[in-house]
Formats: C-alpha cells, structure tokens, sequence
C-alpha cells in the first residue's frame, strides 16, 4: 500500500503570504491520481484540486498543484483568512483505491 | 449541484452493526457515478471505506472488506453503509461521497458515529 505523507504537519503563516505544502508518496504516483482537499472545522472535506493541478470548480486561481513521481505540491500564491485550514493530499490507486496524507495544518501567525 | 445528506443514529453499541443512509438529491444515483463512503477519524485520519456502481457492483477497502456492505436503492436515491462487529475503533466522522476524476468531487455534510 502507498503511503502518504505530508509536511509540515502545522504551517503558521500571515495574511497575505505564499504556503508550500508538500506531500511525498512512498511509491511513484500517476499525476492523474494525485488530488488535495482543504477542510474547516466541523465542515467536510472539499476538493480543490485533481490531476495534480487542475483546479476543482469554483477554487481561486490562489491555488495551484504541480508535482510528479513520489513528490507534490500544493501551492497559495496570497493567503487569504478563508484559507486557514487542513489540507489532505490523496491518490487514487488500488487495494485500497483512496488513501489520504494525515494532512497539514495551515495557521494563522 | 448534486446534494449529499448523511443519517443514521449516532450511537452504537460495541458488537452491534453500524447502519447509515446517504441520500441524494438534484441528481440521480444511476447516472454514471460510482458512490463512495469514507469515514474520519482522530487515531486514523481520513480512511476510505468503499464505493458502489449503480447498485450491481461494489469495491472495499480491504481492511474493512470483512465487514462492511454498501448498497443503493435507485427508487429511492440513497446509498446504504452497514459495518458489522463494531468497536470503539469504529467511531468517525461517516462521509458519502461522489467519485469523480480519481478523486472525491462532491461531499456530504457528514454525520458522527459513537460506538459505545
């Protein structure tokens, strides 16, 4: 089974500035299976972005993905308030089809 | 936008079978969409439970597979979760969901089970 893991496990940032969020898998991953989620508090996960970079419907062009092999990437040029969350990197493979990272933390400074 | 809706009780006894219902609506199950279910928790993080096709053909996660059915009513637009023989180690948050490009595109709200 692949594992994913995710760094940092909490990123404090300011208002304004660039987050760098990193998910390594522990085998090569097709850039197609390669998805990030962001999550609040009390909300389910919501999809922003799949194949590793194209952005889900609705999500700001804030947000990028990019990344290939075992190394990816999620990117937020200009943190706005709203984007303080959890964010979860997930592959689509098999046995079983859907694993997630354990998700980094994104804080306010 | 399709909706998704979570219910079920939200305590379980230990040993007992954990029943849960995902309704749909502003779309239909049997259209081309395979229906997943996963399931959060603080010792396990976000785990993949298993999804279904227009009722006929399902697939699991194989540490659950043992365990757990998933099933659909078309008439009715909903996805049935049953997960049997459960534990403490089965309180979560459940979640359906709807699979999309190799991902998970549209969420329901969630609902809480406590196996106590």
């Amino acid at each position: 089974e692949i594992v994913l893991t995710q760094s940092p496990d909490t990123l404090s940032l300011s208002p304004g500035e660039r987050a760098t969020l990193s998910c390594r898998a522990s085998q090569s991953v097709s850039s197609n299976y390669l998805a990030w989620y962001q999550q609040k508090p009390g909300q389910a996960p919501r999809l922003l972005i799949y194949s590793t970079s194209i952005r889900a419907t609705g999500i700001p062009d804030r947000f990028s993905g990019s990344g290939s092999g075992t190394d990816f990437t999620l990117t937020i040029s200009r943190l706005e308030p709203e984007d303080f969350a959890v964010y979860y990197c997930q592959r689509y493979g098999t046995s079983p089809l859907y694993t997630f990272g354990q998700g980094t933390k994104l804080e306010i400074k | 936008q399709v909706l998704l809706q979570e219910s079920g009780p939200g305590l379980v006894k230990p040993s007992g079978t954990l029943s849960l219902t995902c309704a749909v609506s502003a779309g239909s199950i049997s259209s081309s969409n395979w229906w997943s279910w996963v399931r959060q928790s603080p010792g396990k993080g976000l785990e993949w439970i298993g999804e279904i096709y227009q009722g006929d053909r399902a697939t699991y996660n194989p540490s659950l597979m043992s365990r757990v059915t998933i099933s659909v009513d078309n008439s009715k637009n909903q996805i049935f979760l049953r997960l049997n023989s459960v534990t403490a180690a089965d309180t979560a948050v459940y979640y359906c969901a709807r699979n999309g490009a190799y991902c998970l595109d549209v969420w329901g709200t969630g609902t809480t089970v406590t196996v106590s």
